[in-house]
């Protein structure tokens, strides 16, 4: 089952904060985030394996709240770079398959000048 | 490294052909996944190999795809017959543990 992503969208100010979050019906054995600009592959940022880890990306970081099955992407001090869109992929201790990855559908990050 | 390479970068065939898209992993890389990606649907797991071998297939839509990986350095999917809902951008992505995944440029399918 696809995970839940929100917001849909969102577009900020270069250098404000953005927070996305990804749920799941399901209990998580990893989640993983990856970015995709426009006509372009997705790009790896970071995968969290365990409930509570938290990883750093450059201003990039990710948290995962087992209990919550949830994760939340938070991007600091946005630059124009950052502009894409973000899609979080799960993996479920369910699935039988620990590289079984189900992307949601993503939010698309705006950074204007 | 070169990265992922996908061949063609872009198809355009009719209803009813069969189509063949390329990749060729990272070298040193034992996980080979098959993606598609629209507009409706997002981006799915077809099928992924470790180590040549499909582990997981259960994403493959119907028996009209198949996936090979006959060697570490070369992997096909195949469509026949295609149909027009089977366009899409498909991407091959490969992994050195299968946790972070490495994308390449995408196939553009385009099935008239």
């Amino acid at each position: 089952q696809q995970p839940v992503q929100s917001p849909q969208a969102v577009i900020l100010r270069e250098g404000e904060d953005a927070v996305i979050n990804c749920s799941s019906s399901k209990a998580l054995y990893s989640v993983h985030w990856y970015r995709q600009k426009h006509g372009e592959a997705p790009v790896f940022l970071m995968i969290l394996l365990k409930g509570g880890e938290q990883k750093g990306h450059d201003k990039i970081s990710a948290s995962f709240n087992e209990k919550k099955q949830q994760s939340s992407l938070y991007l600091t001090a946005s630059q124009l770079s950052y502009s894409g869109t973000y899609f979080c992929g799960t993996v479920n201790i369910s699935s039988g398959s620990a590289r079984q990855l189900t992307f949601g559908s993503g939010t698309q990050l705006t950074v204007l000048p | 490294d070169a990265g992922v390479i996908q061949s063609p970068r872009h198809e355009v065939t009719e209803m009813g052909q069969e189509v063949t898209l390329r990749c060729k992993p990272i070298s040193g890389h034992d996980y080979l996944f098959w993606y598609r990606q629209t507009m409706m649907r997002g981006l799915e797991l077809l099928i992924y190999f470790n180590n040549n071998v499909p582990i997981d297939d259960s994403g493959m839509p119907e028996d009209r795809f198949s996936a090979k990986m006959p060697n570490a350095s070369f992997s096909t999917l195949k469509i026949q017959p295609s149909e027009p809902r089977d366009s899409a951008v498909y991407f091959c992505a490969s992994s050195p543990r299968g946790h972070e995944q490495f994308f390449g440029p995408g196939t553009r399918l385009t099935v008239l």
